[in-house]
C-alpha cells in the first residue's frame, strides 16, 4: 500500500485533456516537492515535472503540475497516443525517511 | 549532463546475492547523489535508496534495511547496489538514477535513468 495515492487510470479521446491526481499527507506532499514521471514498461521513466510545477528540459507545455496542501496533480492537454503510458508522482516521506512514489495510474486514449 | 550505463541482466538462485553496476562516461557523475528504484512485473515503481557523491552516506528504504548495501567506486565514476538473501518477489527490473539536482545537492527528482537491469530469482 502506497501512501500516496493515484487513480489507478483515466482515459479521454485524441486531443482532450486528463488530470490525475495525486493525494498524499502533511509528511510527503504537504512538506516536500512532488516530482512526475512518465513511464512505459521496460522503458526507462521519464521526468516530466520536478519541484510541484516545474516542467523539465525538453517536456512539452502540454504538461502542467501543481500542488495544493497535501495533493498534487499532473495535467495533460491536447492528448495524443504517443501520451499512453503510466504515470507516476513521488515526494519524500519525512515520517518514513524515504522516497515514496503513487501507485502509478494509467493514461488511455481513447 | 550524464549518461547511466548499468550492467546486464542476470538470473540467480533463491538465497542469493546479487551486485549490480551504474556507471557514466559524463565528467559531472562524481557530483551526483545516485538512487536505486525497482519495478516488479505488474508492479508499480518502489525506491530502494541513495547514496551521496562520496559514497560515505547512503539511505536505504526501511524495507531493504539490513539486506541492501549501496558503494560508490570514485576512482572509476560506479555505482554499485548490492542486495542479498535474494527471493522470488526481488524479480524485477532494477534502475539507477541520477538526483536532477548535481553539484552535490539532492533534490529527490530523478533524471537521468539507467536503462534497467532484469534481475531474475528463479530455482
Amino acid at each position: 500500500q502506497s501512501v500516496l495515492t493515484q487513480p489507478p487510470s483515466v482515459s479521454a479521446a485524441p486531443g482532450q485533456k486528463v488530470t490525475i491526481s495525486c493525494s498524499g499527507s502533511s509528511s510527503n506532499i504537504g512538506y516536500h516537492h512532488v516530482s512526475w514521471y512518465q513511464h512505459l514498461p521496460g522503458t526507462a521513466p521519464k521526468l516530466l515535472i520536478y519541484d510541484n510545477d516545474k516542467r523539465f528540459s525538453g517536456i512539452p507545455d502540454r504538461f502542467s503540475g501543481s500542488k495544493s496542501g497535501t495533493s498534487a496533480t499532473l495535467g495533460i492537454t491536447g492528448l495524443q497516443t504517443g501520451d499512453e503510458a503510466d504515470y507516476y508522482c513521488g515526494s519524500w516521506d519525512t515520517s518514513l525517511s524515504h522516497f515514496v512514489f503513487g501507485p502509478g495510474t494509467k493514461v488511455t486514449v481513447l | 549532463q550524464v549518461h547511466l550505463v548499468q550492467s546486464g541482466d542476470e538470473v540467480k538462485k533463491p538465497g542469493a546475492s546479487v551486485k549490480l553496476s551504474c556507471t557514466s562516461s559524463g565528467d559531472t557523475f562524481a557530483t551526483y547523489y545516485i538512487h536505486w528504484v525497482r519495478q516488479a512485473s505488474g508492479q508499480g515503481l518502489e525506491w530502494m535508496g541513495v547514496i551521496n557523491p562520496t559514497g560515505r552516506s547512503t539511505t536505504y528504504a526501511p524495507k531493504f534495511q539490513g539486506r541492501l548495501t549501496m558503494t560508490r567506486d570514485t576512482s572509476t565514476t560506479t555505482v554499485y547496489m548490492e542486495l542479498s538473501s535474494l527471493t522470488s518477489d526481488d524479480t524485477a527490473l532494477y534502475y539507477c538514477a541520477a538526483d536532477g539536482a548535481g553539484s552535490y545537492y539532492r533534490s529527490n527528482f530523478f533524471d537521468p535513468w539507467g536503462h534497467g537491469t532484469l534481475i531474475t530469482v528463479s530455482s
